[in-house]
């Protein structure tokens, strides 16, 4: 069956580490997202990709970055970790033109910035 | 910007009943609705998607309506069991992003 894989499912870091979390989809969507999930915020756009070599910003972008090299592939990078970033990281795709579709999720990537 | 409402925020109710989760969004102007189903630590299982020129979706005990006229959305759980227990989640595709719900988390107490 298809599905999203994120790793690591947990981790904790260091304010000022660089931290990447990884994300790989076997649905050939071409359209992928990263979100993070707070407590009364619920989720947050951070960056999107509607294909190959295509990345946009998200809301709240600051401080995290992407990168799309193939189709099954959306890593996320924390350029220098802040305690404001610990939360839960979810991937998600979606078939469809860009944006478009049903979204399926990752099982989510729970950060911990010390 | 569109904005997505799920009110009640939580919902206790004893097993067996059907209840009704309701979800309202600003902007009329979307390609499809998504319920989805988030159990604690866990990722978002979608539920049932429901294009902007359907009026509604089944599967099983759920049941979805769109009424994009009144940016209103419904999802129905029939016969509700302590298993269904979760938050659930309801999200708009405008055409280049989505927007979620802060959800309705709902007890089913047995």
């Amino acid at each position: 069956d298809a599905e999203i894989t994120q790793s690591p499912r947990h981790k904790i870091t260091e304010t000022g580490r660089q931290v990447t979390l990884a994300c790989h989809q076997t649905w050939n969507h071409n359209n992928m997202f990263w979100y993070r999930q707070d407590l009364g915020h619920g989720l947050r756009l951070i960056h999107y990709s509607y294909g190959v070599q295509d990345t946009n910003k998200g809301e709240v972008s600051d401080g995290y970055s992407v990168s799309r090299s193939n189709t099954e592939d959306l890593p996320l990078t924390l350029e220098s970790a802040a305690s404001s970033q610990t939360s839960v990281y979810f991937c998600a795709s979606s078939d469809g033109a860009a944006g478009t579709g049903e979204l399926f999720f990752g099982e989510g990537s729970r950060l911990t910035v010390l | 910007k569109q904005e997505v409402t799920q009110i009640p925020a939580a919902l206790s109710v004893p097993e067996g009943e059907n209840l009704v989760l309701n979800c309202s969004f600003t902007d009329s102007a979307i390609y499809n609705l998504q319920w989805f189903r988030q159990d604690p630590g866990k990722g978002l299982t979608s539920l049932l998607l429901i294009q902007s020129s359907q009026r509604e979706q089944t599967s099983g005990r759920l049941n979805a309506s769109l009424d994009k006229s009144s940016g209103r959305s419904t999802l129905y759980i029939a016969a509700s069991q302590p298993g269904d227990s979760a938050t659930y989640l309801c999200a708009v595709d405008t055409g280049n992003q989505f927007y979620f719900g802060t959800g309705t988390s709902l007890t089913v107490i047995p």
